[in-house]
């Protein structure tokens, strides 16, 4: 079945340490994203990329990096400038081509802090 | 990009028909209503997207008015498995367009 897979499921960061978030589709979606978010709140917008090699910063993009170098991988890392980074963190994708079209969500990383 | 308004949580019961309404007064001609559904610790699922008058699939309809500036998610004869977080947003159709998630709606359906 096609889908998106996240991992790990949670993951603990030690104090000024990065950790890397992993993201792979099969649904052969050029567009893909990662959002944050807190307990209680809605999805805030990270970083997302319509095309490998290219990618742009969200709405809350400080503290954070991503690459695109394969269609079916957008890894983000969280730096250690990013100074409340505990949160559920979610991975999406969709076809690009119209604004609408849905996205496709992975069942997400929760990281803490130790 | 138009804002969302919708209630910040509701209770039902098994059997019942659930209607969430979202309000959207900045809504723009090209823009789409779109719902997404949430369970705890995992990440949001498509339900419904919808332009006009009435969609309907195999999980829920949408009624969207003629001015468009609100619309309803209709549910019909909610299961405990229901209960969750419904997202409305409101997604333009043209090029890239960013989703904003408010904090939706927390349906609880009790036995």
């Amino acid at each position: 079945d096609g889908g998106i897979t996240q991992s790990p499921k949670y993951l603990f960061r030690k104090e000024g340490q990065n950790v890397t978030l992993s993201c792979e589709q099969n649904l052969n979606h050029d567009a893909m994203y990662w959002y944050r978010q807190d307990p209680g709140q809605g999805l805030r917008l990270i970083y997302y990329s319509q095309i490998v090699n290219d990618f742009q910063k969200g709405d809350i993009a400080e503290g954070y990096s991503v690459s695109r170098e394969k269609k079916e991988s957008f890894p983000l890392t969280v730096t250690s400038a990013q100074k409340n980074p505990t949160a559920f963190y979610l991975c999406a994708s969709s076809i690009p081509q119209t604004g609408n079209q849905p996205q496709h969500f992975g069942d997400g990383t929760r990281l803490s802090i130790l | 990009l138009a804002k969302t308004t919708q209630p910040i949580s509701m209770d039902s019961y098994e059997g019942q028909e659930v209607n969430i309404t979202c309000s959207h007064n900045n809504i723009a001609t090209n823009d789409y209503i779109t719902w997404y559904q949430q369970f705890p610790s995992q990440g949001p699922r498509f339900i419904i997207q919808g332009y006009k008058t009435k969609v309907t699939n195999e999980v829920a309809s949408l009624f969207i008015p003629a001015d468009r500036k609100s619309s309803t998610l209709s549910l019909p004869r909610v299961s405990l498995s229901d209960t969750a977080v419904y997202y409305c947003l409101v997604v333009g159709s043209g090029g890239y367009n960013k989703l904003i998630f408010g904090a939706g709606t927390r349906l609880a359906v009790h036995p």
